[in-house]
């Protein structure tokens, strides 16, 4: 069984720029979610997708926006970046039911200069 | 509004000692209740879930609807223990969300 894997691990970019992170799912699962978490915060969800549809969605802007593709990797591009955005991104896969366990990926780490 | 509380950033105990990491939930629906764990270096990974209503490496959790909580408890703790520990809970309407709280580091000192 393969475990969710994300690239790349690091990421430096500078404000105004965009940027697209990866996100494989762990081997049967068909949800993805991404999270976003800052430094000493918890993560905090972003939206997810499930059978390449975003289903749900969490208290960010558009300019964060996304894609599920038919082998159930993900991807998460942000558009515009702003500092504030300087973050570890986690992506967790999962079964389509709602008491299901997310399993996370080691994390993506932004810095926006 | 959904709301995960974890008063304690910081939890030091010594080898042996119980510990008790305290998780309080705002939520107004059925709960789901998790608690995450992230050793140093590590990823996020699941340490347990309130409706499975197991004990993992010795820890446990029982989830409190009268007081809103889901505290996560260990009789004897030992050093590997040292962690973060974060509670979450399951939420969305027709899809999966999960709500963090802002974690607790456990220290367990020799």
């Amino acid at each position: 069984e393969t475990g969710v894997t994300q690239s790349p691990t690091h990421l430096i970019k500078t404000r105004g720029q965009q940027v697209t992170l990866r996100c494989s799912s762990q081997s049967g699962h068909n949800t993805v979610s991404w999270y976003q978490q800052a430094l000493g915060q918890g993560p905090q969800f972003i939206f997810q997708y499930y059978r390449e549809e975003e289903n749900g969605r969490g208290n960010f802007p558009p300019r964060f926006s996304g894609l599920q593709f038919p082998n159930y990797s993900s991807e998460l591009n942000v558009n515009a970046l702003e500092l504030d955005d300087s973050a570890l991104y986690l992506c967790a896969s999962s079964l389509a039911r709602r008491e299901e366990t997310q399993y996370f990926g080691p994390g993506t780490r932004l810095l926006v200069l | 509004a959904q709301r995960v509380t974890q008063p304690e950033k910081l939890l030091s105990v010594f080898k042996g000692a119980p510990v008790e990491l305290k998780c309080n939930y705002s939520y107004s629906g059925s709960p789901e209740l998790f608690w995450y764990v992230q050793y140093s270096r590590q990823r996020l990974q699941l340490l347990l879930r309130h409706i499975s209503r197991e004990s993992i490496k010795g820890f446990t959790a029982d989830l409190n609807k009268g007081e809103t909580s889901f505290h996560l408890k260990k009789p004897f703790a030992q050093e590997e223990d040292s962690a973060m520990y974060y509670c979450a809970l399951g939420g969305g309407t027709g899809f999966q969300k999960l709500v963090f709280g802002t974690g607790t580091r456990l220290l367990v000192s020799p």
